[in-house]
């Protein structure tokens, strides 16, 4: 079993929708939980980023960590066209290592 | 902006060769690492190195080594490549002092090819 397991898609939306992407994880030490974007042929880039279980919201985008189930989900609201991309979970443990165990992405496409 | 430049997008070797893979950052970042990206199964880090000189190996080192001379670059060096090598390598590079969340910041990916 992976240590983090994420549905790869792909997933297909239409424009103005409500997107949930998620990822589970075996390991209850986790302590930082991000999300990455990648666009086709680039690197990813950092989304968002939270602290233990809650929740975080950046405009369109909210990240929600429930530790309990070790379960963490990435809400996009009035999803866009240029939201489509392959959006990667992370997660690591606190202390000075902070080596990052990512999930295999979702490939999302949001159609105009 | 932070910037981390991998110096080939594309390359194209045969079994056997050796490659280099070259990764240059512009934010004066300790840590630097090198993942391969292949369909299926995200990011797996292959070596990462804390600071000058220093290296450490990540899950996937085998078949692989790097250098890191200079704090600003991070060399992947492949000494005799295999088919199964064919992937995406990516290089990142953060911070941890400062109060900085570790955010990782990748390059663009080099995207190799062993015939």
């Amino acid at each position: 079993q992976k240590e983090v397991e994420q549905d790869p898609g792909p997933l297909s939306v239409p424009e103005g929708a409500i997107v949930s992407l998620n990822c589970t994880y075996s390991n209850s030490a986790f302590q930082y939980f991000m999300w990455y974007r990648q666009y086709s042929r680039k690197g990813p880039e950092l989304l968002m980023y939270t602290y233990s279980s809650g929740n975080k919201e950046d405009g369109r985008f909210t990240a929600q960590v429930d530790k309990s189930s070790k379960y963490i989900s990435l809400f996009i609201r009035d999803s866009q066209p240029s939201d489509s991309a392959t959006y990667l979970c992370a997660m690591c443990f606190s202390g000075s290592a902070r080596q990052l165990t990512f999930g295999s992405g979702t490939q999302l496409t949001v159609l105009p | 902006d932070v910037k981390v430049t991998q110096s080939s997008r594309y390359l194209v070797k045969r079994t056997g060769e050796k490659v280099f893979l070259e990764c240059v950052q512009d934010m004066d970042h300790e840590n630097m690492f090198w993942y391969r990206q292949d369909p299926g199964l995200g990011l797996r880090l292959i070596y990462f190195s804390y600071d000058v000189k220093m290296k450490e190996k990540g899950d996937i080192p085998e078949g692989y080594s790097v250098s890191r001379e200079k704090k600003e670059r991070f060399s992947l060096i492949l000494e005799s490549a295999s088919t199964n090598q064919t992937s995406m390598y990516l290089c990142a590079s953060r911070t941890l002092t400062g109060g900085n969340t570790g955010e990782l910041f990748f390059g663009e990916g080099s995207r190799l090819t062993v015939l």
